[in-house]
């Protein structure tokens, strides 16, 4: 079945960074973009940026530049995301998902990473 | 870009019907026709429940529709059930060519 499975909890100290990872299956990798969208504890769900995955180009939100990388690896039908600097704040469950329509619509969602910022 | 502005949370007794607003910009939600609403369920992964301000996405239950007006879309739950308590997003595509998401509504069946 179609599915973004994401890679394990990650815990890092502050000024680190973290690489998570999300594989796609049940469908053509390169056909839709993938974004990712983080929910800190008690808190909404917040929009990162988005990744075409045959281009590799990005758009990231303005709070993330600098900060943030997206990338791919198409044989193997993968998206990373790189978050750097890392701050308490960053202590988040990280998504990923696929755009359907490629406006913002968001069908398939990976698991969620949990990702502890912490010294 | 400041999120989308939505209730905090809203109440209905099963069978009923309630409605969540959120309210946008002309640069966001009221100059485009993409937005989403999805369901969140503490724990899980968001699901997609509305696409393009009023389009169910296939095995969306047609108990759940979208509207909007102006700078200021609509979820609609008809036929309240328990299963239908969760956290609620809206979404939408911004002139940024980003995305900016509400702030959430819990909805809670009594």
């Amino acid at each position: 079945q179609v599915q973004l499975v994401q890679s394990g909890a990650e815990v890092k100290k502050p000024g680190a960074s973290v690489k998570v990872s999300c594989k796609a299956s049940g469908y053509t990798f390169t056909t839709y973009d993938i974004c990712w969208v983080r929910q800190a504890t008690g808190q909404g769900l917040e929009w990162m940026g988005w990744m075409n995955p045959i281009s590799g180009k990005t758009d990231y939100a303005q709070k993330f530049q600098g900060r943030v990388t997206m990338t791919r690896n198409t044989s193997i039908s993968t998206a990373y995301l790189i978050l750097s600097s890392l701050r308490s704040e960053d202590t988040a469950v990280y998504y990923c998902a696929r755009d359907f329509t490629g406006l913002g619509a968001f069908d398939i969602w990976g698991q969620g990473t949990v990702v502890t910022v912490s010294s | 870009q400041s999120a989308l502005a939505q209730p905090a949370s809203v109440s209905g007794s099963p069978g009923q019907s309630l409605t969540i607003s959120c309210t946008g910009a002309s640069s966001d939600l009221g100059g485009y026709n993409y937005v989403s609403w999805y369901q969140h369920h503490p724990g899980k992964a968001p699901k997609l429940i509305i696409y393009e301000d009023s389009n169910r996405p296939s095995g969306i239950s047609n108990r759940f529709s979208g509207s909007k007006s102006d700078n200021t879309a609509s979820l609609t739950v008809s036929g309240l059930q328990a299963e239908d308590e969760a956290n609620y997003y809206c979404s939408s595509y911004t002139s940024s060519s980003n995305v900016v998401f509400g702030g959430g509504t819990k909805l809670t069946v009594l």
